[in-house]
């Protein structure tokens, strides 16, 4: 089956601009994670939605939202946009709750 | 608070040296524990998880509640293994927390 994907793959914005990132699980999956990764920081925790509800929230700003719609896609949105926010965002999606998650292969967000 | 700590950044070892990948976590509960791997241009992909008690690769891990640990170990190391190794943790209704993650890099 189809692994998750994430679109685009690369974007290049400028500060004070807004984003949207889209996630397509793996069909069946209900949940979708989301994850900034950076040099410094590594893999942190953005938000993880589960059946259109936003189920958990990690340490970061208003400006990071995120969605899940019906078909279990999600996209997350960043507004006002920092230079700080240039990082990879990673994808993933779960069966069921405590199982593997799969990732995909990222969004690759430049802000200058 | 839940928290996963992995306290070297970069492990460089000799091809045919044991390897030891550490991790320690928090977390008020019985957590899943998983390591996760990312090789060069590749997508994370989980390498075991300790429900499994699977040894994957070579790789094994054993969780150690006593001293909140799930180090990674391997006898005898590979190029091959030469990657980004992350540490997760995961409880009762959270979504996977992870560490900074470990570089090894195994020359010959």
């Amino acid at each position: 089956k189809a692994g998750v994907t994430q679109t685009p793959r690369y974007l290049i914005k400028t500060r004070g601009q807004q984003v949207t990132l889209s996630c397509s699980p793996i069909s069946g999956h209900r949940s979708v994670s989301w994850y900034q990764q950076t040099p410094g920081q590594g893999l942190q925790f953005l938000f993880e939605y589960f059946s259109e509800t936003q189920r958990n929230k990690g340490n970061f700003p208003g400006r990071f939202s995120g969605r899940q719609f019906s078909n279990s896609r999600s996209e997350m949105n960043v507004s006002t946009l920092e230079l700080g926010d240039s990082a990879l965002y990673l994808c993933a999606s779960q069966g069921d709750p405590n199982t593997e998650a799969f990732f995909g292969q990222g969004t690759r967000l430049t802000v200058v | 608070a839940q928290r996963v700590t992995q306290p070297e950044k970069l492990l460089s070892v000799f091809k045919g040296a044991p390897v030891e990948l550490k991790c320690n976590y928090s977390y008020s509960g019985s957590p899943e524990l998983f390591w996760y791997v990312q090789y060069s241009r590749q997508r994370l992909q989980l390498l075991l998880r300790h429900i499994s008690r699977e040894s994957i690769k070579g790789f094994t891990a054993d969780l150690n509640k006593g001293e909140t640990s799930f180090h990674l170990k391997k006898p005898f190391a590979q190029e091959e293994d030469s990657a980004m190794y992350y540490c997760a943790l995961s409880g009762t209704g959270t979504a996977l927390i992870f560490g900074k993650g470990t570089t090894l890099s195994v020359s010959s």
